[in-house]
Formats: C-alpha cells, structure tokens, sequence
C-alpha cells in the first residue's frame, strides 16, 4: 500500500498562534513531499515542494516565514502556520511520492485548520 | 506556467446515465493527465490517468479521452451511481514522477440522483 497519514485532522487555534500540521508515509520512504492548500468548493493549490534534508522551495507567491517546512526524515514533513490569521483558514493537503519510484504522489486525508 | 481549465464546474445527472468532464490545458509540456475524485472533507483519490503517447483509457466505467493537438482531454463516467456523486479534479503534469507538482483544474461537482 502507499498510506500517507496527516495529523491532526481538524484544529481551531487562536489568531497570532502558531500551528503545526504532520504528513507522514506510513508504508514507504518519500523523499519529496507536498503541501496543498484548498479552499472550500476549490481546486488544490501547491505551496510547497518538501524535500528530505534539504530547503523547501516555494510557490510564487506563498510567504516561506509564514509557512516553515521541515522535512527531518524520509517519512515526515511538517508545516508550521507562524502567527496565524483568520484568513490562513483552509484546508491543508499534503501529497508524498515513493523514493526511487516512477509513481504519482499519494494524498494525506488533509487537515482543516480554522484560526478564529 | 501551466493553466488548467476544467468544465463544467457542477453537473448533475440521473442514476444510470453517463456524465462527462472536459479539462483544456495550456503547456504542450505536460505529459501526464490525472484525474481525481474527492469526496467532502476526504482526500483526493486518483481513479484514472493517461500519458500522452495514449489518446484514451479505460476501468469499467471510467474512461479518459485525450487530445494532445487540440490540448484537451476528457472524463467519461458511464451508468453513474449515487456513490459517484464527488468532486472531481483533472489535473496535469509534464510527467508521472512530477505529479505532486500538478496543476488541477477548479473541479466539477457531480451529483448522482437516484
């Protein structure tokens, strides 16, 4: 199988916290890693592209300090949403792809983060 | 970059019948066109998918048509089923391995009605 496992699911914070979302492959190595935001009744739009040991790079337009990325091991990346606002309210997808493998990127079930 | 363009954003149809999305895209680059289904507050699954060099494929009744002159391609659903009812994205690539680095269209809303 190719699971891929975000956590948590859901999570309400106070504006100008910070929160941190996990995308983890459960069943295999990924040395790439994505991260998606969706708004409701939209399409996913890549943020981010999380490579294992190195710097993520960034969609134009997507504020790299807001949204910090580690990828510390071969089976987790980690979005940071810094000082969070009302209107970082989404939801959050990440994607992982199997290392070495000519495979598609498999989908975590997303995280609906809420800033309130 | 690319841009992706996907109609029509909501259809509806009667169980039994057949439903079809059309996705158009912009860069002669991309290789590799899937399509996703994603139900309300899941994530996106993959059902079907088509390289370039193929002009269309089939799984029971799913079906991806391409044409890579005219730049688009196609979903076709056959005997639809309440259980179709999603949303689906098309979405497309220069390659299988870059998938993760997609462009989707905005997404279609299907709904079956039994």
């Amino acid at each position: 199988g190719a699971v891929v496992s975000q956590h948590p699911s859901w999570v309400i914070c106070k504006s100008g916290t910070s929160v941190k979302i996990e995308c983890r492959s459960l069943d295999f190595q990924a040395t790439t890693m994505f991260w998606y935001r969706q708004f409701p009744k939209q399409s996913l739009m890549l943020m981010a592209t999380s490579n294992e040991g190195s710097k993520a790079t960034y969609e134009q337009g997507v504020e790299k300090d807001k949204f910090l990325i580690n990828h510390a091991s071969l089976t987790l990346s980690t979005l940071t949403v810094t000082s969070a606002h009302p209107e970082d309210s989404s939801f959050y997808i990440c994607s992982a792809k199997k290392t070495g493998m000519n495979t598609e990127a498999f989908f975590g079930q997303g995280t609906r983060l809420t800033v309130v | 970059g690319e841009n992706v363009e996907q109609h029509p954003s909501t259809l509806s149809v009667q169980e039994g019948d057949s439903a079809v999305i059309k996705c158009t895209y912009s860069d002669s680059a991309s290789n590799y066109f899937p399509w996703y289904k994603q139900e309300l507050g899941k994530r996106p699954q993959l059902i079907i998918d088509i390289r370039s060099n193929v002009g269309e494929k089939k799984d029971q009744r799913i079906a991806v048509t391409l044409n890579k002159t005219a730049k688009h391609f196609s979903l076709h659903i056959t005997e639809t089923q309440p259980e179709d009812s999603a949303v689906y994205f098309c979405a497309a690539s220069i390659s299988r391995t870059n998938a993760g680095k997609s462009t989707f269209g905005d997404g279609t809303t299907l709904t079956v009605k039994p």
